[in-house]
């Protein structure tokens, strides 16, 4: 069975950091491109940032490029969002999801709260 | 704001044929194939149609997809109670080099 977790949400400050890691398991995670998508609640879809199967080609939204980084450990079936300079716009739940050309598999979600 | 046009609302009764819209433009829709994702209430987005109008494994055929031109619509037939959710669609943008959605659309069975 295919299993996408996503963890590492939470609160922080304005101009904080987090980092966000998806766990894959249940398919050949060096075959796929994996994705972030995030969802202010209440509001619709927004694609963050994506990452090729080997992580040599990355992919990122204009409003989080340079701040937000998208990495991955195929060794470990990990996919990591490393967000720096934080907004409050960058409230949201954060939903990685795996695909090239459609989104066939998401994760639950983890939510990212900014505010002081 | 969006940068695919989806209504923000639709609604039908049991048994009845909706569709839902999406519109868009060339470097998006127009190029490349459209997504939609079905959302249910307090969980995460689902493939519904894939490539336009392709459905995967375990969807029911209620559920089509067309496109045409930089526009693509979703069409449930049998309308059924669990169809109740939010639809969004989705489509590579060669301008943005990134994928867009539309706002969404909340389907509401009467």
């Amino acid at each position: 069975e295919v299993q996408l977790v996503e963890s590492g949400g939470g609160s922080v400050q304005p101009g904080g950091s987090l980092r966000l890691s998806c766990a894959a398991s249940g398919f050949t995670f060096n075959s796929h491109w994996i994705h972030w998508v995030r969802q202010v609640p209440g509001k619709g879809l927004v694609w963050v940032s994506g990452i090729n199967t080997d992580g040599s080609h990355t992919l990122y939204a204009d409003s989080v490029k340079g701040r937000f980084t998208i990495s991955r450990d195929n060794a470990k079936n990990m996919i990591y969002l490393q967000m720096n300079s934080l907004r409050a716009e960058d409230t949201a739940v954060y939903y990685c999801a795996r695909g090239r050309f459609y989104f066939d598999y998401w994760g639950q979600g983890t939510l990212v709260t900014v505010s002081s | 704001q969006p940068v695919l046009t989806q209504p923000p609302s639709a609604s039908g009764t049991p048994g009845q044929r909706v569709t839902v819209s999406c519109s868009g433009a060339g470097s998006n829709i127009g190029r490349n194939a459209v997504n939609w994702y079905q959302q249910l209430p307090g969980t995460a987005p689902k493939l519904l149609i894939s490539g336009s109008h392709q459905r995967p494994s375990g969807v029911p055929d209620r559920f089509s997809g067309s496109k045409s031109g930089t526009s693509a619509s979703l069409a449930i037939s049998g309308l059924q109670s669990e169809d109740e959710a939010d639809y969004y669609c989705s489509a590579w943008d060669d301008g943005l080099n990134g994928w867009v959605f539309g706002g969404g659309t909340r389907l509401t069975v009467l």
